[in-house]
């Protein structure tokens, strides 16, 4: 199976949180990553965690990693119009996931 | 961090030629990363470039296909030969944040392939 998997797409309306799940096969990375792809431009660093740590806050972004389960998700609160764009959950060996697509409605 | 360049940034190309894409870094690093970005599908990793060394593929791709050159510390080529229209898609150059970072990758904005 795909080392990093991801739901393809979310639907959400502006003002709601927003949560985005990620699953990985690998656990020997020190750093997991979400990035953002905003349309026609590469890929930025939106937040990363350390591999020792449950939960990460930056603002209006939670990341929760449940190490035993392998999952890491993303929560956007207080979602924006801005926020649509794709989210990539990235882990060891510089695998990504496929992008979740995160449509916000107003 | 880095500030990548990629070129061309886009170009339509006719089933059996090839394309040679530049990546240019300004700083030097180790390792740079070629990716694939297949229209909603997985951003997949091509290869790895080191310099001084051949790059070393992922499963599923080939030197043959996909030659990489890697000069010096901040430049790289990938080459997609023989093109057919499968290879359509967004090809991404990438650096890490180096030693004593978070290795987070820095990426150039695409080169975004159209085969005919």
């Amino acid at each position: 199976g795909e080392d990093v998997e991801q739901s393809l797409f979310l639907s959400v309306r502006e003002g709601d949180s927003s949560v985005i799940n990620c699953t990985y096969t690998d656990s020997s990375s020190t750093y997991l990553y979400w990035y953002k792809q905003e349309p026609g431009a590469g890929l930025q660093l939106l937040t990363y965690i350390f591999s020792n740590m449950d939960m990460k806050q930056d603002q209006r972004l939670t990341v929760l990693l449940n190490k035993k389960d392998k999952h890491l998700s993303l929560r956007i609160a207080d979602t924006q119009t801005g926020d649509s764009a794709i989210y990539f959950c990235a882990g060891p060996k510089s695998r990504f996931g496929a992008g979740t697509r995160l449509t916000v409605k107003p | 961090s880095a500030v990548i360049s990629q070129k061309p940034s886009r170009d339509i190309c006719q089933r059996g030629t090839s394309l040679t894409i530049q990546c240019q870094v300004d700083s030097q690093v180790t390792m740079m990363f070629w990716y694939r970005q297949q229209p909603g599908q997985s951003l997949t990793l091509i290869a790895t470039a080191n310099q001084g060394s051949e790059a070393t593929y992922e499963s599923g791709f080939v030197i043959d296909k996909f030659p990489i050159s890697r000069p010096n510390l901040t430049f790289s080529t990938l080459t997609v030969s023989n093109m057919s229209p499968e290879d359509s898609s967004i090809y991404l150059c990438s650096v890490g944040s180096g030693t004593g970072g978070t290795g987070e990758l820095f990426f150039g904005e695409g080169s975004r392939l159209t085969v005919l």
